[in-house]
């Protein structure tokens, strides 16, 4: 079973700092997804990474998928309370069209101002 | 921009009824899912579908589910006799080609089982 485990699970900030999420894993995925996800609502799409050390960036948002395929993850620059909700790595085994993805439990991310 | 829209965003039902939700994907898309997501728990794949027939399917995915796609634009998910155990939030999803993994959410159905 392909598990994606994401760290941490709950993060409090101030508006304005900076942080960083993970989501790593022991198998390969020729994809990952981040998602993020407010209460009540569907996961909308953030950003795509396939290409192992692949760098991705969303204005503040920094995505990086690993060399290895294992592991990504999103780092937030100068965070803001709009930053606030959960967010959700999800991967897909197969490069192909009909692949179920794989997602994460989440980080729940608060941002205070 | 396009999206996937899915009714009812709500649903209430006793214990055993049938239940039909609808989704409405991305109309130049070929692939199609559900997913379930229990309340606090993570996003769990049911189904896949392309051409017109199940791809793929979790073990979640029994005999008391199914789908189709009746006509060209909607797909449906239904549940024959519903458990409390189906209680969760319910999302359809959609992809493009082959080779374009990244999947687009729908809003969800809320379904309540009592």
């Amino acid at each position: 079973t392909q598990l994606l485990e994401q760290s941490p699970q709950f993060l409090s900030i101030q508006e304005g700092e900076n942080l960083t999420v993970y989501c790593n894993s022991s198998s390969v995925f020729s994809s990952l997804q981040w998602y993020r996800q407010e209460p009540g609502e569907g996961p909308v799409l953030l950003v795509t990474v396939v290409t192992g050390g692949e760098v991705k960036k969303l204005k503040r948002l920094t995505f990086q998928f690993g060399d290895a395929r294992k592991d990504s993850s999103l780092h937030i620059t100068a965070a803001q309370p709009g930053d606030t909700g959960l967010y959700l790595c999800a991967g897909a085994k197969i490069p192909s069209g009909n692949t179920p993805l794989v997602f994460g439990k989440g980080t729940r991310l608060s941002v205070i101002a | 921009e396009p999206e996937v829209t899915q009714t009812p965003s709500h649903q209430v039902t006793q214990m055993g009824q049938e239940v039909i939700l609808r989704c409405v994907p991305i109309s130049n898309h070929l692939y199609f899912y559900w997913y379930r997501q229990i309340l606090g728990q993570k996003v769990e794949f049911l189904v896949s579908f392309y051409n017109n027939e199940i791809s793929e399917k979790s073990e979640i995915f029994d005999d008391q589910f199914s789908v189709e796609r009746p006509d060209g634009s909607n797909f449906t998910l239904k549940i024959r006799s519903t458990k409390l155990e189906d209680s969760a939030m319910y999302f359809c999803a959609s992809s493009a080609r082959t080779g374009q993994e990244t999947q687009y959410f729908g809003p969800g159905t809320r379904l309540l089982v009592l």
